[in-house]
């Protein structure tokens, strides 16, 4: 099995400040990765797909890039509503899998 | 606009079956690959289970391989998870989820909660 790993596994950011979260597989997974944004009470939303590609109304503000096993999703400027918690996943191959999520909190 | 609405959960005691649904609108059902993913309370996301879009082809992880059974009704848009061998470790909140290409989970439903405990 691809395993997906996550850091940190919490941070804290301030109003305007940019954020990087990064991700890594334990094998090329030839840049078949998803971003999540899983908000407190509610149920996770699709990011970013193809390690790079805007999921349709997401704001501009996040973005994804990288290649190989190593990943990150940048917020290039921290509002109050991108509090929560953000998983990747690999899409590459059976059993898909996330990583273990980053918390994401306002300073 | 894609709609995802799970049903079925509630309180099972260990060994004892359980079968959630979920009954999909707003796309056309048939022509996509669904999944369940649950998530344990306090934790991270765990893929469940998916079938294909004629229900043929399933896929499931080690951990309820043999267990589980995924399935799906087109003419009805819904989609079912039988639950069997319940063990306390499956007590998580179950999500119903389109998956896209087998790639990502696009859209996801609310979520039910499965509690497994005697």
């Amino acid at each position: 099995d691809i395993q997906m790993t996550q850091s940190p596994a919490s941070l804290s950011a301030s109003l305007g400040e940019t954020v990087t979260i990064q991700c890594r597989a334990s094998e090329d997974i030839y840049s078949g990765l998803a971003w999540y944004q899983q908000k407190p009470g509610k149920s996770p939303q699709l990011l970013i797909y193809g390690a790079s590609s805007l999921q349709d109304g997401v704001p501009s503000r996040f973005s994804g890039s990288g290649s190989g096993t190593q990943y990150s999703l940048k917020i290039s400027s921290m509002q109050t509503e991108d509090e929560g918690v953000y998983f990747c996943q690999q899409g590459l191959k059976y059993p898909w899998t996330f990583g273990g999520g980053t918390k994401l909190e306002l300073k | 606009e894609v709609q995802l609405v799970e049903s079925g959960g509630g309180l099972v005691q260990p060994g004892r079956s359980l079968k959630l649904s979920c009954a999909a609108s707003g796309f056309t059902f048939s022509n996509y690959y669904m999944a369940w993913v649950r998530q344990a309370p306090k934790k991270g996301l765990e893929w469940v289970a998916t079938i294909s879009t004629s229900g043929s082809r399933t896929y499931y992880p080690d951990s309820v391989k043999g267990r589980f059974t995924i399935s799906r009704d087109n003419a009805k848009s819904s989609l079912y998870l039988q639950m069997n061998s319940l063990k306390s470790e499956d007590t998580a909140t179950y999500y119903c989820a389109r998956h896209w290409k087998q790639l990502v989970f696009d859209y996801w439903g609310q979520g039910v909660m499965v509690t497994v405990s005697s």
